[in-house]
């Protein structure tokens, strides 16, 4: 099946400083999805891409649907204590379509 | 988007035994439902594809007798982890696809349920 690779798998930042994060697959994706999860709780839908090409803001979330169609990336500006949390890509691949899910970038702000 | 509830947000239970665990689409009305696996430190696996009015569809590796889904309305699906064993354990989230055409493009989860077999 499709796989999405996911990176950094963590990130150790400063509260202020800007975060990026990417996604690739070895398959073209119609639809590239960003999810953030806090610890025991289900995944946020945070950014939704459905054109290669399309660059998307949700408040200091960016995130691009690339080009090519097998990748994207994710952008945090200015870093706040409540961005602490894992954050996947995902995007259709699973079966009847269900969601197929990178492993995750868990990103940690250091005060 | 859609607002998803699971129940319970938490079960304890021993080996051999089923759990039954609810996922509800509170202000959507879902044909299709999807349920996922999250083992600790890892990343979510889709499971299965729960259908109204029709069987559900499950993932390879999946067993179907062991992991029985009913979805019972447009806004009701269960799970029930038969004759659970500790292997069993881990983190059971449901989701509420919303799209058109067909696609559903975007995914809505529900808050999880901690499963532990003791």
């Amino acid at each position: 099946g499709q796989q999405l690779n996911q990176s950094p798998q963590s990130m150790f930042i400063q509260e202020g400083e800007d975060v990026s994060m990417n996604c690739t697959s070895s398959s073209i994706f119609n639809t590239w999805l960003w999810y953030k999860q806090d610890p025991g709780e289900g995944p946020v839908l945070l950014i939704a891409l459905y054109k290669a090409g399309e660059l998307t803001s949700n408040g200091r979330l960016t995130a691009q649907f690339g080009i090519t169609r097998k990748d994207s990336f994710l952008n945090i500006s200015a870093s706040i204590p409540s961005d602490v949390g894992i954050y996947f890509c995902a995007g259709p691949g699973g079966g009847a379509d269900g969601l197929t899910f990178g492993k995750g970038t868990h990103l940690i702000i250091q005060p | 988007g859609a607002v998803v509830s699971q129940h319970p947000s938490r079960v304890i239970c021993k080996s051999g035994t089923s759990v039954k665990i609810e996922c509800r689409s509170l202000d959507f009305q879902a044909t299709t439902m999807f349920w996922y696996r999250q083992f600790p430190k890892q990343s979510l696996m889709l499971m299965a594809t729960s259908n109204e009015g029709s069987k559900a569809t499950y993932e390879q590796g999946v067993e179907k007798d062991k992991f029985l889904i009913n979805h019972a309305s447009l806004t009701l699906s269960t799970l029930t982890v038969t004759s659970a064993h500790p292997e069993d354990s881990s983190f059971y989230i449901c989701s509420v696809p919303i799209g058109s055409g067909g696609s559903y493009n975007e995914q809505f989860f529900g808050p999880g349920t901690r499963l532990t077999v003791l």
